[in-house]
This record gives structure tokens, sequence and C-alpha cells, in this order.
């Protein structure tokens, strides 16, 4: 089975951090670039980051630059988004999604990330 | 910064045909791809269209993408209403260097 598995969401203070973990399994992340995406009530889809499929390249919002980081292991299949100094605005579910160079063709279900004192 | 801009719910009958237009507001809407998304309740957005017209393998016919530069805007027609089609529809380009933009989304209702 073909999937994106995302974890390490949860409900966090303003100023903490998370990292968020991305596992590929029946899929290979190898030769494409993987961005985050997040979904919120008020802000609906917005993309976050992403990293080239060489893994050299990062780019981010400019909502998030700075205080994110996204990365990958190669090995593990698996992609990571360091996220510092969480604010209310960060609040919202938070895919992780393969893109095929035109279009996103898998997604995961997503984590959910709540910044709330 | 582009914005994409959806009407935020359609509705219509069983059979009908519906229309969702998405509006882009800075820049020429033939200057980047158009892809469209279908979201159901509590499921991950999924590709329908892309390349402003061309169906993904598998997705009924009766769904189809256009482009109009005299309005500036793309447009997801749905013939023959189904009551799966029920679900939010995105709008979505990629412009520049690494600026991705979702549009705001619209809720289909069948009636």
């Amino acid at each position: 089975q073909v999937k994106l598995l995302e974890s390490g969401g949860g409900v966090v203070q303003p100023g903490m951090s998370l990292r968020l973990s991305c596992v590929a399994s029946g899929l290979s992340l190898r030769g494409f670039p993987v961005h985050w995406v997040r979904q919120s009530p008020d802000k609906g889809l917005e993309w976050v980051a992403l990293m080239a499929f060489h893994g050299g390249s990062k780019f981010y919002a400019d909502s998030v630059e700075g205080r994110f980081t996204i990365s990958r292991d190669h090995l593990q299949n698996t992609v990571f988004l360091d996220m510092t100094n969480l604010g209310p605005e960060d609040t919202a579910l938070y895919y992780c999604v393969r893109y095929s160079g035109v279009y996103y063709d898998y997604w995961g279900q997503g984590t959910p990330v709540t910044v709330s004192s | 910064n582009v914005m994409l801009i959806q009407p935020l719910s359609v509705s219509d009958s069983p059979g009908k045909t519906i229309t969702i237009s998405c509006i882009r507001s800075s820049g020429s809407i033939g200057d980047n791809y158009v892809q469209w998304y279908q979201q159901r309740p509590g499921s991950a957005p999924n590709v329908i269209i892309y390349e402003d017209n061309r169906r993904i393998s598998g997705v009924p016919d009766r769904f189809s993408g256009s482009v109009d530069r005299a309005s500036n805007s793309a447009s997801l027609t749905i013939s023959g209403l189904k009551s799966e089609d029920e679900a939010d529809y995105y709008c979505q380009i990629y412009y520049d260097i690494f600026h991705y933009v979702f549009g705001s989304g619209t809720r289909v209702t069948v009636l």
C-alpha cells in the first residue's frame, strides 16, 4: 500500500518547538521534491516548505522562514519539519506531500498542530 | 503575492452542471498552469485536473478544466452532478521561483 505517514503533531504553548516526521511506504521519495502543506479553517491550504529531491535546496514560505527547517533522510525514506518559536498562527493540519513536478501526487493523512496558551 | 479567489460555495441538483471559478488576483492566468484538487471530508486533497485541462487517470470525464484569459480565471466544470461529487475543490498554481499557491476553496453541495 502506497502511503505517506506524518507524525509528531500535538498541542504546544506559544514559543515552543515541534518536530514533524513523514515516512513513506510503498513509494519512494528519492528523485522527487517533498513539500509540507498546512490547512487551517481560516487560511485554507497553505504551502509551507519544500526540499528538492537531491536534498540540497530548501525553500520556505515567508510566514515560516527562519523558524521552520525541512530536512530528509534518504536511507529512511523520511522527511522532517522542525518548527521553532511556534505561534497561534501556525495552528493547522500539516500534510507531507510528494510533488511530481507538475502536481501534488501523494498526500499523507496529516498531523495536527495546535499552538495555544 | 498572487491570490486565487474562488466562490465559497456552489450547489445544484443531481444531473446538473456546475462551474467553479478561480480568479487570479495579479499576473496572467495563462502564465502558469492551473491544477484542481478535490478534498472529501476527513481526507487529504487529491488532484483531479492538471496543466489547466488534463484529467488524472481514473477521473470521470464529467470533470473538465479550462482557462479564460479575458476574465483572468480558470474554471472547473462538473457535469452530470452526483452525490459523490460533494467535496471541497481547490485550484492551485506554481509561479515565479517557489511560489505555490492554493485557491480559497469552494464547497460543492449536491441538493
